[in-house]
């Protein structure tokens, strides 16, 4: 069964470094997400891409965060300068087609800033 | 603005006994729920959803608008039950977005 991947599985990096957390969602998915999850705290949308543009975004995703999509599998996440409060663990997840509302969800990647 | 509770960090139950988990939301307009579970050391996946009114594992969930809820519950939980669950509302957003809301999540520990 096809499943989203998320690479890398831990990140460590210094704070005002910039990360890029990757993401292959399901083949022929069309819509593609990122959540996190600070520890202890419930999973929060981050930002939904559709088309090759952001449809959705919370007020997490401020300037610091822009996502790609540079080919047709790579979903990317980039911040730009990381803070120590982005440490968290970052979720991808894919739905296939208006009509099919689940979504699937990869392994995540944990950041950690430092 | 679109809300989903989990008044339970840990819920505790013996073997075979039932198992409730509850999910309350808040949304203006016509909600779809979602149950997911998470495993240890696993992703996040689908356990049911609200329109399909099916069990899976054991387990249903109705909504119900009047107490705008949506608990989940099993007649005789199993020791591999236990897992993190967590109640999400989907919201069309405009663009087909259906972004998730999710509760903080219950973790369900069952007991030999």
């Amino acid at each position: 069964e096809p499943e989203v991947t998320q690479t890398p599985s831990h990140q460590v990096t210094q704070m005002g470094q910039e990360v890029i957390l990757r993401c292959v969602p399901i083949s022929n998915h069309l819509y593609f997400y990122w959540y996190r999850q600070i520890l202890g705290q419930k999973v929060e949308f981050l930002v939904s891409f559709y088309n090759n543009e952001i449809s959705e975004k919370s007020e997490i995703f401020d300037d610091q965060f822009s996502v790609e999509r540079p080919d047709g599998s790579n979903f990317t996440l980039k911040i730009r300068s990381t803070k120590l409060e982005d440490s968290a663990m970052y979720f991808c997840a894919s739905r296939g087609r208006d009509g099919q509302e689940t979504q699937y969800f990869g392994p995540g990647t944990r950041l950690l800033v430092l | 603005a679109q809300r989903v509770t989990q008044p339970e960090k840990l819920l505790s139950v013996f073997k075979g006994a039932p198992v409730e988990l509850k999910c309350n939301y808040s949304y203006s307009g016509s909600p779809e729920l979602f149950w997911y579970v998470q495993y240890s050391r696993q992703r996040l996946q689908l356990l049911l959803r609200h329109i399909s009114r099916e069990s899976i594992k054991g387990f249903t969930a109705d909504l119900n608008k009047g107490e705008t809820s949506f608990h989940l519950k099993k007649p005789f939980a199993q020791e591999e039950d236990s897992a993190m669950y967590y109640c999400a509302l989907t919201q069309y957003s405009g663009a087909g977005s259906y972004q998730l809301t999710f509760g903080k999540g219950t973790k369900l520990s069952v007991i030999p």
